[in-house]
């Protein structure tokens, strides 16, 4: 079955850039919508966005102007840069998959969750 | 933005017990409504789609209703597993949100 699995710092520095990868494995990233979804410790779930295999996206308004996602299909990976980041883009950050083909926004499966903190 | 708001944000309850976990958008969704469950440490798992439609492998007594801007979901009878933190999430437009949670306890 397909698996998803979050890299990357777990810490940065504020004002520099978060990023993270999610490589996929046990199937193929194509045909399918990528989402990157974060929890503040103790707090509920925002989604940041997502991409298509095709590398169309959609980002959330709240955070479209620092948000950044890619695709590259030959390593069946996706990406998010997230800029000038401050202590409230703490948070453990997920990606997650699409349940189906059909982009319908819900999701399955999610990757694991990696923690990234924002500190000095 | 589609706000959903999710009541309880707590609910204490024994094993056997009926529980029903209630969703408010703040615009009409149709159907296009999921429910989640997080446990401690742990991803979310999809538990329904579509407002009723039952994930593969999640167990019968999870039943998801509602249509428009109220829905519900319930466990029919609550077993020890089920003890964690649900969250509904809409998908009726581009910018998906997520309910603030309901968290359901040991009573």
């Amino acid at each position: 079955q397909v698996q998803l699995q979050e890299s990357g710092p777990g810490l940065v520095k504020p004002s520099e850039t978060l990023s993270l990868t999610c490589t996929v494995s046990g199937g193929s990233i194509s045909s399918y919508y990528w989402s990157w979804i974060r929890q503040p410790a103790g707090k509920g779930l925002e989604w940041i966005g997502r991409i298509y295999t095709s590398g169309s996206t959609n980002y959330n308004p709240s955070l479209k102007s620092r948000v950044t996602m890619s695709v590259d299909t030959s390593k069946n990976q996706f990406s998010l840069k997230l800029s000038s980041v401050t202590a409230a883009d703490t948070a453990v950050y997920y990606c997650a998959r699409d349940l189906d083909e059909y982009g319908a926004g819900w999701f399955d499966p999610w990757g694991q969750g990696t923690l990234v903190t924002v500190s000095s | 933005d589609i706000q959903m708001t999710q009541s309880p944000s707590s609910v204490s309850a024994s094993v056997g017990d009926r529980v029903t976990i209630t969703c408010r958008a703040s615009q009409g969704i149709s159907s296009w409504l999921a429910w989640y469950q997080q446990k401690p440490g742990k991803a979310p798992k999809l538990l329904i789609y579509a407002a009723s439609s039952l994930q593969s492998g999640v167990p019968s007594r999870f039943s998801g209703s509602g249509s428009g801007t109220d829905f519900t979901l319930t466990i029919s009878s609550l077993q020890p597993e089920d003890f964690a933190t649900y969250y509904c999430q809409q998908a009726n437009s581009f910018l998906l949100t997520f309910g603030g949670g309901t968290k359901v306890e040991i009573k």
